[in-house]
């Protein structure tokens, strides 16, 4: 099984500030790695696709990159909307897996 | 509209066996695999299982030999079963659609699983 690690666990920033949050894969998966965003009570929403693919209709404000075993999703000039936790997820051997997802709070 | 709606979820005791459902529809179901992921209380997402188009199952470590996937292409349908459950079961079971079996670009609203006695 591959293990994805995330950090940091938490992160509380001020809005407008940058937010950098890494996933490591215990081995490689390519650009099988995509990340999604989850605020409270509410289902995941994909956010970024292989590893660097946006997504429609999601803010130009998020953006991936990485390849292999590391991989960042950036935030860039966060908003307030933006709290939530977000999770990576591998696609390319099963069993998948998640990271175990980074809280963002806003100060 | 892409939609899909869980249910089947409740209380059930240790040990005990429960069967989810999730129902497709707006797209060509035959043609996606499909996946349920689950969340703990206050705990991160898990993959627990998908299917592809053609019915072949894939199974995370922790439920492996408990749980069972399937899927009615006539019903647009893809169903869970669960025995032997424990505590450590208890979460939100989300259906999620995988495009081209990766990213999961669709997800329904989840159903509660709580195994308690």
């Amino acid at each position: 099984e591959i293990v994805l690690t995330q950090s940091p666990d938490f992160q509380s920033v001020t809005p407008k500030e940058n937010v950098t949050i890494t996933c490591r894969a215990s081995q490689s998966i390519g650009a099988n790695l995509h990340w999604y965003q989850q605020k409270p009570d509410q289902s995941p929403k994909l956010l970024i696709k292989y590893a660097s693919q946006s997504i429609s209709g999601v803010p130009s404000r998020f953006s991936g990159s990485g390849s292999g075993t590391d991989f960042t999703l950036t935030i860039i000039s966060l908003e307030s909307e933006d709290a939530a936790a977000y999770y990576c997820h591998q696609s390319g051997t099963f069993p998948q897996t998640f990271g175990q997802g980074t809280k963002v709070e806003i100060k | 509209e892409v939609q899909l709606l869980e249910s089947g979820g409740g209380l059930v005791q240790p040990g005990g066996s429960l069967r989810l459902s999730c129902a497709a529809s707006g797209f060509s179901f035959g043609s996606y695999a499909m996946t349920w992921v689950r969340q703990a209380p206050g705990k991160g997402l898990e993959w627990v299982s998908g299917i592809t188009g053609f019915g072949s199952g894939h199974y995370a470590d922790s439920v492996k030999g408990r749980f069972t996937i399937s899927r009615d292409n006539s019903k647009n349908t893809v169903n869970l079963q669960m025995n032997s459950l424990t505590a450590e079961d208890t979460a939100i079971y989300y259906c999620a659609r995988p495009y081209a079996n990766s990213y999961l670009d669709h997800w329904g609203q989840g159903t509660l699983v709580t195994v308690s006695s």
